[in-house]
């Protein structure tokens, strides 16, 4: 079992949409968690973090589930440019690297 | 530009050749990672520096695969005796002791013929 998994996708979505993504994770030592977004052909960029009681960053809500070892990143009112790869992070606190899901892919249709 | 910046962006290569690839980090940053990353597949790590040192080594990372970061500042990523499954994109981050966020290069594209 991978450390870090994600819903397969692809999603396909309509513009104005509300889509969520699903990742869980292995590691119960995992201490941080985030979102990253990667463009085709382009390097990942942070989204944002994940906290424990949840946070909101505009259209985007991401919460941290700790028990059930699962994450989501729910995007409201989706809009063309969210198109992109959206990759579920944590971070164990043995080690000090990053572990990377695989990653699901969002198209928002016209 | 004040990002993290890789050379070469593309590279091919035949079977069996060496390579080397430079990544750039942001100055400030005391923290520089590899990751290689293949079609379909979230960015895997393969080793990380913090200042000069390197902490920590994937067992992804086999022996053809050196890095160093002789001055705390560049690195380079070495593949010793290519082979076709070594195609794949080779990005560097880095990062702020005190701080999470990583910030990537636009990756080293490597092709093995």
């Amino acid at each position: 079992r991978k450390e870090v998994e994600q819903d397969p996708g692809p999603f396909n979505v309509p513009e104005g949409a509300t889509v969520a993504f699903n990742c869980t994770y292995s590691n119960s030592a995992s201490q941080s968690f985030f979102w990253y977004r990667q463009d085709c052909r382009k390097e990942p960029k942070l989204l944002m973090s994940v906290y424990s009681s949840g946070n909101e960053d505009g259209r985007f809500t991401a919460q941290l589930n700790r028990a059930s070892q699962y994450i989501s990143l729910l995007i409201r009112d989706s809009k063309l440019s969210d198109s992109a790869t959206y990759l579920c992070v944590v971070r164990n606190l043995q080690g000090q690297n990053f572990v990377f899901g695989p990653g699901t892919r969002l198209s928002v249709l016209p | 530009d004040t990002g993290v910046s890789q050379d070469p962006r593309h590279k091919i290569t035949k079977r069996g050749q060496n390579v080397t690839f430079r990544c750039d980090p942001i100055s400030e940053h005391n923290r520089l990672y590899w990751y290689r990353q293949t079609l379909g597949q979230g960015p895997e790590f393969l080793t990380y520096f913090q200042n000069e040192a390197q902490l920590e080594k994937s067992r992804l990372l086999s022996d053809r695969f050196s890095a160093e970061r002789p001055k705390g500042s560049f690195s380079t990523l070495e593949i010793q005796r290519t082979e076709q499954g070594d195609s794949a994109m080779y990005l560097c981050a880095s990062s702020f002791f005190s701080q999470e966020t990583q910030y990537f290069g636009p990756g080293t594209r490597l092709l093995v013929l």
